[in-house]
């Protein structure tokens, strides 16, 4: 079955730096997202993408933050200079047509410290 | 704007039985999709069961099933014959279709399953 891959698992990074989450997203998909969970909360939205653009991002999705498909097939998540409270699980998803296929990545803890 | 709302904070089921998890949600929208995901404490988000609210017949996976109620807003998950694997964070989540929009979720069901 098709899957939707995140790369690191796990990232530990100093508060102040910046840190890039990879994801590859099932290659007929044409929408792409990117969620956040705080230990213990929910599933927050952050930003989705479409036709090579931001369709609508969350309030959370400040100007630290930025997406980009740099080469058709990986999806990235910039966070330009994290802070402790980013410390979270990031979630890239991504879908087909309507509701079909929305499917998520095994996700990337992000620890800062 | 649409709410999800999971009431349970924690439920506990005995291995072999049956357990419901409740959700409900808020729109004033016709045609959307809802949708149970399960967490295990890897943190992976997997896909349960999906229903579409233009069916009328209640979506089925196995053990795992849907009561469907459009007029109520309510969308509940059955777990048949429990097993020690099903023990997860449940969430269930509305989403509203068209290009761009974004799953909404509800704050989540602990479900322990006692052997």
């Amino acid at each position: 079955e098709p899957e939707v891959t995140q790369t690191p698992s796990h990232q530990v990074t100093q508060m102040g730096q910046e840190v890039i989450l990879r994801c590859v997203p099932i290659s007929n998909h044409l929408y792409f997202y990117w969620y956040r969970q705080i230990l213990g909360q929910k599933v927050e939205f952050l930003v989705s993408f479409y036709n090579n653009e931001i369709s609508e991002k969350s309030e959370i999705f400040d100007d630290q933050f930025s997406v980009e498909r740099p080469d058709g097939s990986n999806f990235t998540l910039k966070i330009r200079s994290t802070k402790l409270e980013d410390s979270a699980m990031y979630f890239c998803a991504s879908r087909g047509a309507y509701g079909y296929g929305y499917t998520f990545g095994s996700g990337t803890r992000l620890t800062v410290v | 704007a649409q709410t999800v709302t999971q009431s349970q904070p924690e439920m506990s089921v005995q291995e072999a039985e049956t357990v419901t998890l409740s959700c409900t949600y808020d729109t004033s929208e016709s045609d959307y999709y809802l949708f149970w995901y399960k967490q295990p404490p890897s943190r992976q988000m997997i896909l349960v069961i999906r229903q579409e609210a233009y069916k009328q017949q209640n979506a089925t996976e196995n053990r795992f099933s849907v009561n469907f109620q459009k007029a109520a807003k309510s969308f509940s998950l059955k777990i048949s014959d429990s097993q020690l694997g099903d023990a997860a964070m449940y969430f269930c989540a509305y989403f509203l279709g068209g290009a761009t929009n974004k799953l909404i979720f509800g704050t989540g069901t602990l479900l322990a399953v006692q052997p």
